[in-house]
């Protein structure tokens, strides 16, 4: 089975440009994360959505940054304008998550985000 | 702040020994316990996960779970070189699908 899928791998790009960071979930799971990490603060969590719903924003750092989950299958993670401090590992992760159930969370690769 | 606790090492253990890995927790509520192995420029494995106090075994990694002390820690037995990663510890409360995580430990496995 395909795990989660990110894209691009990579992504270097100038202060003040847009980027558009892509997840695709494992396929039949309900939930997913978008992640920060960094040396210094480690994995943070920016953003979740169950069912394609936005749940808890909270992590998000500020309003650049933005998410969006248009169908089960597909979720973007948008940031406007970038700045050198946003350079990171973004990780999008999807688990089943049934009621309370608590089901792992799977990773994708990553995306490794360069602001210059 | 609902927090997760680890040592950042790193720990260094001889090949063939058993490393022994610890977490605390500061939300009492918590209800499931997570295991993640990152290697060096690589995504988050998850290696284990335990739900109830006690002990779960699979292969050379044990999880230990005590909820009344609020820690939660992961045995590697029989060491090996290529254990050499971060781990890191996730927790999850109870009504959320939220993990909080710990920074991670980084271990090191000597030949």
């Amino acid at each position: 089975d395909a795990g989660v899928i990110q894209s691009p791998r990579h992504e270097v790009t100038e202060m003040g440009q847009e980027v558009t960071l892509r997840c695709k979930p494992i396929s039949g799971h309900n939930s997913l994360f978008w992640y920060r990490q960094t040396m210094m603060r480690g994995l943070e969590l920016l953003i979740y959505f169950n069912n394609n719903v936005p749940i808890d924003d909270s992590g998000m750092p500020e309003d650049r940054f933005s998410a969006k989950m248009p169908n089960a299958s597909f979720s973007t993670l948008k940031i406007q304008p970038s700045e050198p401090r946003d350079s990171a590992v973004y990780f999008c992760a999807s688990s089943l998550g049934l009621g309370g159930s608590n089901q792992p969370q799977h990773f994708g690769d990553g995306t490794r985000l360069s602001i210059l | 702040q609902k927090e997760v606790e680890q040592n950042s090492g790193p720990l260094s253990v001889p090949e063939g020994a058993i490393a022994s890995l610890n977490c605390t927790y500061s939300d009492r509520v918590s209800q499931s316990f997570f295991w993640y192995r990152q290697y060096s420029g690589k995504s988050p494995e998850l290696i284990m996960s335990i739900y109830s106090n006690g002990d779960k075994e699979d292969g050379r990694f044990t999880a230990q779970l005590n909820k009344a002390s609020q820690y939660v820690s992961l045995l590697i037995r029989d060491s090996q070189p290529s254990d050499s990663a971060t781990y890191l510890c996730a927790v999850n409360g109870g009504g959320t699908y939220k993990y909080i995580f710990g920074t991670g430990t980084r271990l090191k496995v000597l030949a």
